[in-house]
């Protein structure tokens, strides 16, 4: 019944490595995004894509790439890990024109770089 | 450029009602948005206004003033599990949704 899933919940790892988070949702909805949230609580925008295509890519290093292989699905993988990457990444997904532009959020991944 | 500004934090006590406000300078705005995130938890939608006015949903409503880029959250009767971090967004027309700083609010019994 989970709306939108993300796994892993807990990724610890070491700097310069390379790691995958995955999202899926089953509200049928047409676009995702990947949110950050940093230590201060601060929720910022990454990416979105609507039906598999990419809509927003904010500032974000090209290290982050996202991957949408069909519209319930959207993946973030980061590439040479930094410390600075350490925060909660959220994925979320909302039904395009919405009537009130609801976004459904994951539970989040905490990512820890040691 | 885009910002929202509102209080880092606020202090109730159960049973009192409190109002968080939220001002924004955006460009293409389309409409302001309230989330409420438990600690450890994720955002959860609660309200949205596109028009001015006051919106009501149970013990929560949030206000709207586009000509004063201007909006607020309004909780009444509050709970101890209202003590959360309450974050204003604005939705600009692309559908990008741009969070505030976030307001932690303690309620006291």
């Amino acid at each position: 019944d989970t709306a939108v899933s993300q796994t892993p919940k807990y990724l610890v790892t070491q700097m310069g490595n390379d790691k995958s988070i995955k999202c899926e949702q089953n509200l049928g909805h047409d676009t995702m995004y990947w949110y950050k949230q940093d230590s201060k609580k601060f929720l910022k925008i990454m990416f979105s894509y609507n039906n598999k295509e990419l809509i927003i890519n904010e500032t974000v290093p090209n290290r982050f790439s996202p991957k949408s292989p069909d519209k319930a699905h959207l993946n973030l993988h980061i590439n040479s890990l930094e410390l600075g990457d350490s925060a909660v990444y959220f994925c979320a997904s909302s039904q395009e024109r919405g009537l009130n532009n609801e976004q459904f959020f994951g539970p989040g991944t905490r990512l820890t770089v040691l | 450029g885009q910002s929202l500004e509102q209080p880092s934090e606020v202090t109730a006590v159960e049973g009192a009602i409190v109002q968080i406000n939220c001002t924004y300078q955006t460009s293409g705005f389309y409409g302001l948005s309230w989330y409420q995130q438990h600690d450890g938890g994720a955002p959860t939608f609660l309200s949205y206004n596109a028009l001015d006015g006051l919106e009501e949903t149970g013990r929560f409503s949030s206000f709207l003033s586009r000509s004063d880029s201007y909006g607020y959250l309004l909780l009444q009767e509050l709970q101890m599990k209202d003590s959360a971090s309450y974050f204003c967004a604005v939705i600009n027309q692309g559908g990008k949704l741009i969070f505030g700083q976030g307001t932690e609010l303690s309620v006291k019994p």
